[in-house]
């Protein structure tokens, strides 16, 4: 079973820039995660998609970044325009989701490991 | 509100050592349920273990054990004779269920265990 696939793995861009992350979740998860690990630190959730609408933003800041899962498989996670501060590793992760259950096992993609100059 | 607390930030065993990664939780829900992840220097967050809140059984597999236990609030896992492959940074998740029937998911710290030849 193919795991989940994101790109790039890697990128540098100088501040202000934009940058557009993507994530192909294993077939069949209805859940997309993605999470921000700074250097040091355990990842922190961005933004939650059940299906193609979102659960939980609450810790997107939502004047930069943004994330759209239109058909309910892959997704895209923009930041615009990027800060220094947003230098980290973005992680995507997928779980599958069955109505009544109250959490499934995350699996998570290789990541993309941002540098803003 | 949710914690995990890793108070171990990095541990360094001679190979073939046993070495026990500390995890403490914090949760007013009473199902929950609490994830190890491993982080090897590739980046990838690889899935070892999750256990819900009604069983504490603890479990061995191969060189890694788990101890829940509900009256600490803590969920140990100790490797017993550490390979240099094992070194990698370790983290401790907690799931509980949001508002809207979702899991929220918090993620400690993570743990840095540096196995030496």
């Amino acid at each position: 079973e193919a795991g989940v696939a994101q790109s790039p793995r890697y990128k540098i861009i100088e501040k202000r820039q934009s940058v557009a992350f993507w994530c192909n979740p294993i077939s069949g998860h209805a859940t997309l995660y993605w999470y921000q690990q700074i250097l040091g630190q355990g990842p922190k959730l961005l933004i939650q998609f059940q299906n193609n609408g979102v659960v939980d933003d609450s810790q997107l800041p939502k004047d930069r970044f943004s994330a759209e899962r239109l058909k309910g498989v892959d997704s895209t996670l923009k930041i615009q325009p990027a800060k220094l501060e947003d230098s980290a590793v973005y992680l995507c992760a997928s779980s599958l989701w069955t109505s009544g259950s109250s959490t499934d096992t995350q699996y998570f993609g290789p990541g993309t490991r941002l540098t803003v100059l | 509100a949710q914690k995990v607390t890793q108070a171990q930030t990095e541990i360094s065993v001679v190979e073939k050592e046993d070495v026990t990664l500390d995890c403490v939780y914090e949760t007013r829900d009473t199902t929950y349920y609490l994830f190890w992840y491993k982080q090897p220097p590739s980046g990838e967050l690889v899935f070892l273990i999750r256990r819900n809140s009604f069983d504490e059984q603890n479990e061995i597999s191969g060189r890694y054990s788990w101890n829940f236990q509900k009256s600490t609030s803590s969920f140990n896992f100790t490797i017993t004779a550490s390979q240099v492959v094992d070194s990698a940074v370790y983290f401790c998740a907690l799931s509980e269920a949001g508002s809207g029937g979702y899991q929220k998911v918090t993620f400690g710290t993570g743990t840095k265990l540096q196995v030496i030849p």
